[in-house]
């Protein structure tokens, strides 16, 4: 069964950092594309980043370029975003998905974690 | 970057009728097109990839079609179980963006 486990979400003060990580299990976690995708309260989806199943190539939102960074441990079947500078804005709950394969539509979802960015 | 526009934004209908939600995408994205079902509370879920194909075990009820710039979801004969919002999700290249979701509620 594919699972997977987002932890490292807090509130934190705007300009703060924060690193999320991703625990998968139940699939070859170094054959596929990740992703992350986050939910303000009470809005919709926003798509954040991708990382290719090697790790070498990323993708991100025009909204996050160059504060976060995505990144992989496929020796320890974990995905991970480093986030930096926060803002009020960056507040929503962030969950992990798995591409399927050939594409970046995502099939499994993890349940989600908490970014709050307030003083 | 590639714009998704989706509508409406919320729809209300009787228990048995069909709906449609449409998607448009500017520009071109072939037919690199998803939707996903949230449920209050819960998780995003795969419908449909491709554009047209169903995912496993999503109910055959849900259908999807289009090519391009004008993509549809249809859900047939509606259930109370099918109250959710439902996303569409360009992944022809980044940004992957979703559209704003449609609201979809049983009179």
């Amino acid at each position: 069964e594919v699972q997977l486990v987002e932890s490292g979400g807090d509130l934190i003060e705007p300009g703060g950092s924060l690193k999320l990580s991703c625990t998968a299990s139940g699939f070859t976690f170094s054959t596929f594309t990740m992703g992350w995708v986050r939910q303000a309260p009470g809005k919709g989806l926003e798509w954040v980043s991708d990382i290719n199943n090697s790790g070498g190539n990323t993708y991100y939102a025009d909204s996050v370029k160059g504060r976060f960074a995505i990144s992989r441990d496929n020796s320890k079947n974990k995905l991970y975003l480093q986030m930096n500078n926060l803002r009020a804005e960056d507040t929503a709950v962030y969950y992990c998905a798995k591409a399927k394969s050939g594409g970046s539509s995502y099939d499994y979802w993890g349940q989600g974690t908490l970014v709050t960015v307030s003083s | 970057d590639i714009q998704m526009t989706q509508s409406p934004s919320s729809l209300s209908a009787s228990v048995g009728d069909r709906v449609t939600i449409t998607c448009r995408a500017s520009p071109d994205i072939s037919d690199y097109l998803a939707w996903y079902q949230q449920k209050p509370g819960k998780v995003p879920k795969l419908l449909i990839y491709s554009a047209s194909t169903l995912q496993s075990g999503v109910p055959s009820r849900f259908s999807g079609s289009g090519s391009g710039t004008y993509f549809t979801l249809a859900i047939s004969n509606l259930q109370p179980e099918d109250v959710a919002t439902y996303y569409c999700q360009n992944y022809n290249r980044a940004p992957l963006t979703f559209g704003g979701g449609t609201k979809v509620e049983i009179k």
